[in-house]
């Protein structure tokens, strides 16, 4: 399974573009690159999925280089309630475990 | 449409006592994995149950174990508890298997041991 690697906290303000980086240097020919939010008390929740290239839904945007080997996710004009920890991870879609990383601690400020 | 429920939300047990941990899965999910989150950590991965089989491990000793019925839902046991397994548990569940696709997390059973 390819690790991760991540910024451990980030500070914004409200309304500013948030741009997450990971790196998965020995990413694997079928790993698909995956984000998680998670608020304090509760489970992560979805983000965004990609394989290559970008992915855009309507929370936010997922930017894939060519040799895969870093993800950079985007979420625009963020607000306070954006405040939590983002996690990448790298894995195949039927693959056994999600391995999580410490993730990036994100703070938007007013 | 539930999502993943899982029960109880919180539990206090002694050190030596033995946990019961419940999950329902979203509703079309037969794919159950359970995580263990201390403090300021990543979840880590325990096990997964698929077709009422332990499919897949993670590093944790044989005191976890698990159990999945045929209704999906699925119990998380700890035996002999440890200080150290104070922790928020979390269950996820997928379609057919597919656990990378897209994974629902309930909100966990926060569990203090003294």
């Amino acid at each position: 399974l390819a690790k991760t690697t991540q910024p451990i906290s980030m500070d914004s303000y409200e309304g500013q573009e948030v741009n997450i980086t990971c790196s998965h240097n020995n990413i694997a020919t079928n790993d698909y690159i995956t984000w998680y939010q998670q608020f304090p008390s509760q489970g992560p929740r979805f983000i965004i999925q990609g394989y290559k290239t970008k992915v855009t839904n309507e929370v936010a945007s997922l930017f894939i280089p060519a040799d895969r080997k870093s993800s950079t996710l985007s979420l625009p004009r963020v607000s306070l309630s954006d405040t939590a920890v983002y996690y990448c991870l790298v894995g195949d879609l039927e693959g056994g475990k999600l391995i999580f990383g410490q993730g990036t601690e994100l703070s938007v400020k007013p | 449409d539930a999502g993943v429920t899982q029960s109880p939300t919180h539990l206090i047990k002694t050190r030596g006592q033995q946990v019961t941990l419940r999950c329902s899965p979203k509703s079309g999910h037969d794919t159950v994995s359970w995580y263990q989150q201390a403090l300021g950590q990543g979840p880590q991965f325990i096990f997964q149950y698929y077709e009422e089989e332990e499919r897949q491990r993670g590093n944790f000793p044989d005191r976890f174990s698990g159990h999945q019925f045929p209704n999906y839902s699925s119990e998380l046991n700890v035996n002999a508890l440890l200080l150290g397994d104070s922790a928020l548990y979390l269950c996820a569940s997928s379609p057919q298997g597919r656990t990378n696709e897209k994974l629902f997390f309930g909100s966990g059973t926060q569990l203090s041991v003294l």
